[in-house]
């Protein structure tokens, strides 16, 4: 248990669905992230939310939509998936230090697209 | 964008035996950062790098922090079976907005035989 919880643990959903990944960290961190973790490629940094920015990757497409309302809690919307969206989708969350950021993941959202 | 060669790829050892692998950038990072993933969870921190030549233990895990910046190894001394997983290495720098933005290798899967 890492103090970073996801929902649901596994989603199939269809092209045409609208779906919600919800992230919630229990560890009074400033920041927060999602990744797309792919079979044979690196950990991919979509969204990072932090007290000092927001920070996108701009080669994210536009049906992945982030929300975080507050600094525990972070979402991310779905709609319109591309079977090639199927991967396990990883949250974290880390305190913001002068040196660096250190990422406590959570089990992360196992998403299916059909 | 900045990449990271991680290697080896996979090992296959004996328990008892000594492990080492490394990541290597073309460019320089301000901080190392090494993580361990076992199935169906999401990456755990073992051990954070945040000064150039450091040298850094957990257990028997050693990490340290190449003198150029643009490397970083991780040795796990005396392996046992729960060792297995997939450990990935994480360069970060400093972002122009102030937030430390990650990049992770492709990892190296460890199989231990007991």
């Amino acid at each position: 248990e890492t103090g970073v919880t996801q929902t649901p643990r596994h989603l199939v959903m269809g092209m045409t669905n609208k779906k919600s990944l919800k992230c919630e960290q229990h560890l009074g961190h400033n920041a927060m992230y999602w990744y797309k973790q792919s079979a044979k490629k690196p950990l991919e940094l979509m969204f990072v939310y932090s007290l000092e920015e927001r920070v996108e990757n701009n080669s994210v497409p536009s049906r992945f939509s982030p929300e975080c309302p507050n600094s525990s809690h972070l979402f991310l919307h779905l709609h319109t998936l591309q079977p090639e969206d199927s991967a396990l989708y990883l949250c974290a969350s880390s305190p913001e230090k002068l040196t660096a950021y250190e990422q406590y993941f959570g089990p992360g959202t196992r998403l299916t697209v059909t | 964008g900045q990449q990271l060669n991680q290697s080896p790829q996979s090992m296959f050892i004996q328990e008892g035996e000594d492990v080492s692998m490394n990541c290597t950038s073309s460019s320089i990072f301000n901080t190392w950062l090494w993580y361990k993933q076992d199935p169906g969870e999401g990456p755990v921190l073992l051990i954070a790098l945040y000064k150039a030549g450091e040298l850094t233990s957990n257990g028997r895990l050693t990490a340290q922090f190449g003198i150029t910046r643009k490397d970083s190894f991780l040795n796990i001394s005396a392996s046992i079976p729960s060792d297995v997983g997939i450990y990935f290495c994480a360069g970060q720098l400093r972002g122009s907005g102030g937030s430390y933005i990650p990049t992770f290798g492709r990892g190296t899967s460890l199989i231990v035989h007991p």
